[in-house]
């Protein structure tokens, strides 16, 4: 059971719009910023967002995220088939002293 | 270009140890917090442990607490992660990754397999 809460999967259609949630608490991202990360399968997890709303160089402004509260997001706009990958949450938890990540949402592009 | 070069894994026995090592290169490798994250076959990300640069502060998830050790090397720009008293709930590809502020893990290596198994 993870820390941060993701749905496991979801779906839609080639050039469509995704958002997928990441719900913590006041210890985690209640306090802290939130990153997202995309791992294709076979192949190490990549940074995507960092301080809940920041792209690195290189990611498309395809990607964005917000954070409300114990909540955040992470959008995905003209999805691609090339999207098709896992997506993980990831924060500092204050009360456990510990990293923290969400269980993950393999999204799929049909 | 940040290269993270994981390397240690195997095929080990329950109860047994083993030390990973990861090879850092492409940033100063002494100013940067520096972690080790797992993936269980199937499963997924769990952070394991973190260091600070000079390797004054490290914490641990709970479940490895007491029996993995994350250290470093500066002079040799490397991490390592001594893990003993292991079971077959360690078995996971394991991860370096550069830490940066806000616990954002910039960089990941392309990590070392480790199997648990009599």
């Amino acid at each position: 059971q993870s820390v941060l809460t993701q749905p496991p999967s979801m779906s839609a259609a080639p050039g469509q719009k995704v958002i997928i949630s990441c719900s913590g608490s006041s210890s985690n991202i209640g306090k802290n910023y939130v990153s997202w990360y995309q791992q294709v399968p076979g192949t190490a997890p990549k940074l995507l967002i960092y301080d809940n709303n920041k792209r690195p160089s290189g990611i498309p402004d395809r990607f964005s995220g917000s954070k409300s509260g114990t909540s955040a997001t992470l959008g995905i706009t003209g999805l691609q088939t090339g999207d098709e990958a896992d997506y993980y949450c990831g924060t500092w938890d204050n009360s456990l002293s510990a990293g923290v990540f969400g269980g993950g949402t393999k999204l799929t592009v049909l | 270009e940040v290269q993270l070069v994981e390397s240690g894994g195997g095929l080990v026995q329950p109860g047994g140890s083993l030390r990973l090592s990861c090879a850092a290169s492409g940033f100063t490798f002494s100013s940067s917090w520096m972690s080790w994250v797992r993936q269980a076959p199937g499963k997924g990300l769990e952070w394991v442990a973190n260091i600070k640069q000079d390797g004054s502060q490290k914490y641990y998830v709970d479940s490895v607490k007491g029996r993995f050790t994350i250290s470093r090397d500066n002079a040799k720009n490397s991490l390592y992660l001594q893990m003993n008293s292991l079971t077959a709930e360690d078995t996971a590809v394991y991860y370096c990754a550069r830490l940066g502020d806000r616990q954002v893990y910039g960089y990941w290596g392309q990590g070392t397999l480790v199997t648990v198994s009599s």
